[in-house]
């Protein structure tokens, strides 16, 4: 089956640092990743979208300075949490789509806290 | 805007019944996902229903799509406590063909009780 690693798996960050998080599919090329995020007790929200070699396009509110996406292979995409605050804490979780799928398939997601 | 609404947000049951979470959307998409949840964890694909009348069933989950009523079902059929789970219901944000990002329902925390 499609497998989607992410790591790290947690993180704990002091506020004003960044974080980077990498989204790796690991047994098929990935043209597409997103990137999503999960507030405690809350649903998951898309923040954006990586197609390979093309720059991210990022859901309204989202801040593109802040979360910096790069999707240079077809099989890694990082998220990196620039200047992160404690409000930035949260489940980050990616997802990868092959050509040949009919599903993107999740990665375990990154809990990060930001002190 | 996209609304998916699933119902109900929370649900304690006994084990050995039945009962059925539903999920509503508003956009004429021929695509849904559901998905289950445990705590600290990421999602884990349940169903991926393709088109309209769809129904698909695995062990004591069956789900169900009807796109002219922009609905679909995820049937419990006997229940036990190993389902206890959050369980979200999904659709393609924009275009569909699976290509796009998701919009996720705010989920279905359910209970399952000896």
């Amino acid at each position: 089956g499609a497998v989607v690693s992410q790591h790290p798996s947690r993180v704990i960050c002091k506020s004003g640092t960044s974080v980077k998080i990498e989204c790796r599919s690991l047994d098929f090329q990935a043209t597409t990743m997103f990137w999503y995020r999960q507030f405690p007790k809350q649903s998951l929200m898309l923040m954006a979208t990586s197609n390979e070699g093309s720059k991210a396009t990022y859901e309204q509110g989202v801040e593109k300075d802040k979360f910096l996406i790069n999707h240079a292979s077809l099989t890694l995409s990082t998220l990196t949490v620039t200047s992160a605050h404690p409000e930035d804490s949260s489940f980050y979780i990616c997802s990868a789509l092959g050509v040949m799928n009919t599903e993107a398939f999740f990665g375990q997601g990154t809990r990060l806290t930001v002190v | 805007e996209l609304k998916v609404e699933q119902n109900p947000l929370f649900l304690s049951m006994q084990e050995g019944k039945n009962y059925t979470i539903y999920c509503n959307y508003s956009t004429t998409s021929d695509r849904l996902y559901w998905y289950r949840q445990d705590p600290g964890k990421s999602l884990e694909s349940l169903f991926v229903l393709l088109s309209n009348g769809a129904v698909k069933q695995e062990g004591r989950l069956m789900a169900s799509l009807d796109t002219k009523a922009r609905l679909s079902t995820l049937h419990i059929t006997a229940a036990v406590h190993d389902l206890s789970a959050t369980y979200f219901c999904a659709v393609d944000m924009y275009s569909g063909g699976g290509a796009d990002g998701l919009t996720f329902g705010k989920g279905t925390h359910l209970i399952i009780q000896p």
